[in-house]
């Protein structure tokens, strides 16, 4: 069965860092791949995906994620961490036995210090 | 452009009292659409989907159920609440299965 693992439960970093938070996949077949962030007491909001093509897939707010074959990773990276970034960011991936639904993570928390 | 709507936002009901939970999509026509619980707020568990009127999908046994009477409208509902249906209900859409899914505001459900 498809799957994410986000190996980290919180990332700490420094207003104006770059910032990275990880995710690994587990597929059977070529993957889909996402990533939400949410808010304090807030719906999921959709960042990007990667379906095809280029290895650097660009989303909202400055965000981006490196898609990673041979290493099967999708990380979420931004050059320069903003207080306001702070929040629970999700990877999922489709699954792609029956239904086709989203297959989410743990979610890591990123606090981002002034 | 698509919107999703959730009420309500908050909700405090008594063990054992039923529960109804709302979800509305503006904007697109037959969505799928998805309930799902968020404990402790980590991780998503999935509880429902639909793909049409009255065609509804079951993740989990539990002590919930949808309903989807209308093509924009998914209900969540139950008919005596227990401790462990506390949580935050987020409620999705997507174009297709497999697609982007877009989330609702969420409710926030306490059981006393």
């Amino acid at each position: 069965a498809q799957s994410v693992a986000q190996p980290e439960d919180q990332v700490n970093v420094a207003e104006g860092n770059p910032l990275t938070v990880k995710c690994t996949y587990s597929v059977s077949g070529n993957p889909y791949l996402f990533w939400y962030v949410q808010y304090p007491n807030r719906g999921l909001q959709f960042l990007l995906k990667y379906i095809t093509g280029d290895n650097l897939v660009k989303g909202s707010y400055g965000f981006e994620a490196e898609f990673n074959k041979s290493q099967t990773s999708f990380h979420l990276k931004k050059p320069s961490a903003l207080v306001s970034d702070s929040a629970l960011y999700f990877c999922a991936v489709r699954d792609d036995t029956g239904f086709q639904k989203l297959v989410f993570g743990t979610g890591t928390r990123l606090l981002v210090s002034p | 452009s698509q919107t999703i709507h959730q009420w309500p936002a908050t909700l405090v009901q008594p063990v054992g009292s039923p529960l109804s939970l709302e979800c509305t999509v503006e904007g697109t026509s037959n969505p799928n659409l998805y309930w799902y619980r968020q404990a402790a707020g980590r991780g998503l568990q999935l509880l429902f989907y639909s793909v049409g009127i009255g065609q509804i999908s079951s993740e989990v046994p539990q002590n919930l159920s949808a309903s989807r009477p209308q093509d924009r409208q998914f209900i969540l509902s139950s008919k005596k609440l227990l401790l462990s249906d506390s949580g935050f209900y987020l409620c999705a859409w997507s174009v297709k299965a497999g697609d982007t899914q877009y989330f609702g505001p969420g409710t926030r459900l306490t059981v006393l």
